[in-house]
This record gives C-alpha cells, structure tokens and sequence, in this order.
C-alpha cells in the first residue's frame, strides 16, 4: 500500500530553536513535495525534491531516496513560522495515477 | 497571492442539495486538480484536468462531477450531499500535465458545511 507517514504530529518550540520534521514512505517516489499550510487554511508549496537537498532561507530539505525518509528542517525558529507542514508524494507506481498521496501532517507552534 | 482563485470560500448546505465549487487557475496554467481536505482523512486527491480534458481521478465519489471549461476554469460539482462531505475544497493548478511531479499552486479552498 502506497503510505506516507510524518513525525511527530504535533511539535511545539521556543523561537530560535532547530526544527526538525520528518516524511517516510513506503514505496517508489518520483517526486516528494513539502507543503506549509496557515492558520488560516491557505496551502504554499515550500519544496519539490527528487534527490539531494533544497534550500530556501531559513528552510532546508533533505531527502534519502535508499532509506525512503526526508525531513524538511527550520532555523532559528520564528513564531510566523507556526502552521501545519504536509509532506506529499508522487508514487512510482499507483497512487492515483502519479498525483499527490498526502501526510496527515504535522502542527508547529513556535512560542515567543 | 497564488493566482489561483475559488468561489464561493464558505457554502453552508444541507443535506441532499446539490452545490457548485468554482475554480480559476493562474494565468498560463493549463492544468487544474480539485483536493478535498477532512478532519479525518487529511488532503486526499480527487480528479485532474489539462487543457479541458480529465486526465486522473483519485478518490472521488460517483456524486461528484467535474468539468474544465476552455477559458481552463473548472468546476467542481458535488450532488446528493451528504453529512461526510463537509471539508475544505481546495483548487491547486500547474502549467503542465506532470500531476506530482511539479509545482502546484494552491488556491484559498471552499470551505463546504453540510447540515
């Protein structure tokens, strides 16, 4: 079955702390997609990653295609950084016809 | 801004009505994917299409329709409502076909309350 699991689900931290969250998967992927949705229910792609690692400011993700695992990493941790982060897929094989299979998600608050 | 746009953002419904979601992609994008996002089963896909025509569908239940029109904007029509279906609606589009395998661009979503 084609499954995409985050950890943790919920994460709480002081602003300036290192955060880090983690996507691992179960099969095949082509492509694997960090999303950022806002309280207010808006939904931002942040990364597209086949391979190797992405950087976009204070925003870092990796992936390991061998152990099936990507994190998706924050410095300096910043309160406007508190949303829910959504790793996606695109199976190989399956999974609706090479479109996204969706975590659950993972809720960041970051306190002042 | 994304420069996706959907309509109506919140459709309060009841139950066994049927009601229409709207959907304009950005400028360029040929291709549009509908998601549904619920408490219970998070964003799952439900149906793509490029330029007019379907090109995947997900889990979408047979009561849902939907359509690309040839200005590209789409439309997401949900029938015979029932309770399960409310949730976020969100629109998402792309300037290919590639389905995953490239950047989507989210809309604000529609959010459906079924009473």
């Amino acid at each position: 079955k084609n499954e995409v699991e985050q950890s943790p689900q919920n994460l709480t931290a002081q602003e300036g702390e290192f955060i880090t969250i983690n996507c691992s998967y179960s099969v095949g992927i082509s492509a694997l997609h960090w999303l950022q949705q806002h309280p207010g229910g808006g939904i931002v792609s942040l990364f597209m990653l086949s391979s190797g690692k992405k950087k976009h400011g204070r925003l870092i993700a990796t992936i390991n295609i061998q152990e099936k695992h990507s994190s998706l990493h924050i410095t300096a941790s910043h309160p406007r950084d508190s949303a829910v982060y959504i790793c996606a897929v695109r199976f190989i094989l399956g999974g609706s016809q090479g479109n996204l299979i969706f975590g659950k998600g993972t809720k960041l608050s970051v306190k002042p | 801004d994304s420069g996706v746009t959907q309509t109506p953002k919140h459709l309060i419904t009841a139950t066994g009505q049927r009601v229409t979601l709207r959907c304009s992609p950005r400028s360029g994008d040929l291709s549009v994917y509908w998601y549904q996002q619920s408490l219970d089963q998070g964003l799952q896909f439900l149906i793509q299409y490029y330029n007019g025509e379907e090109r995947a569908k997900g889990n979408i239940l047979e009561r849902f329709s939907a359509q690309q029109f040839p200005d590209l904007h789409s439309e997401l029509n949900l029938s015979s409502l029932e309770l399960g279906v409310s949730a976020l609606y969100f629109c998402a589009s792309s300037p290919g076909l590639a389905g995953g395998f490239g950047t989507q661009y989210f809309g604000p979503g529609t959010r459906l309350l079924v009473l």
